[in-house]
């Protein structure tokens, strides 16, 4: 069985700190792929990314950033000098094979202050 | 384009009524998901479509929720009868290699 944790039910920070998500997952599969999505208070979802278990390559995408680290099974999201607008709900997914079924965390709620 | 299209936007119906959910897809995306978030669940997946064959269906609830995608522009989400503990927002989304695109929900209700 699959499992996604997200330890950090709400975090607040004040605006320009630097702020990191936990994501720790559970899976007997080699093949699985690991996402991030955002869904701020407007309620819409936003993909973030999706990186495959062969890849453990940290990623960076402007102020995000990503570490995936097979050996403790988590899937961390970072985010640089973060702005009120980051405030939002982050989710974190796990799903096996190229699709599958997907599982995801409880959601951690993130609120940048001015 | 214009992103993937859900409607309706709101749904309010009575227990017992069906209900349908419609989906349309950005063209050239060959993968659709439709998801559901509840309070209480959080979010889920219930079915996945690829071009438009059902490849994953094990996340829809019960036999009352059916789920169809005649054609690679269009997919709907069934339920019949609704139940009170139904009501929840209904995320479509589609996918292209590694980026994936939700529509803006339903907001289903059922009283």
């Amino acid at each position: 069985a699959q499992k996604v944790t997200q330890a950090q039910t709400e975090i607040s920070v004040v605006e320009k700190e630097d702020v990191t998500l936990d994501c720790v997952y559970e899976t007997r599969d080699t093949t699985y792929y690991l996402f991030w999505y955002k869904q701020p208070p407007s309620g819409e979802l936003v993909f973030l990314i999706r990186r495959n278990s062969f890849d453990e390559q940290n990623e960076i995408s402007g102020r995000y950033s990503w570490n995936f680290q097979k050996s403790t099974s988590s899937f961390n999201f970072t985010i640089t000098a973060s702005q009120v607008v980051d405030s939002a709900v982050y989710f974190c997914a796990l799903s096996e094979g190229n699709a599958g079924k997907s599982t995801f965390g409880d959601g951690t709620t993130l609120t940048v202050k001015p | 384009d214009a992103g993937v299209i859900q409607s309706p936007r709101h749904e309010v119906t009575e227990m017992g009524q069906e209900v349908t959910l419609r989906c349309k897809p950005i063209s050239g995306h060959d993968y659709l998901f439709w998801y559901r978030q509840t309070m209480m669940r959080g979010l889920e997946l219930l079915i996945y479509f690829n071009n438009n064959v059902p490849i994953d269906d094990s996340g829809m609830p019960e036999d009352r929720f059916s789920a169809k995608m005649p054609n690679a522009s269009f997919s709907t989400l069934k339920i019949q009868p609704s139940e009170p503990r139904d009501s929840a927002v209904y995320f479509c989304a589609s996918r292209l290699g590694n980026e994936q695109f939700f529509g803006p929900g339903t907001r289903l209700t059922v009283l």
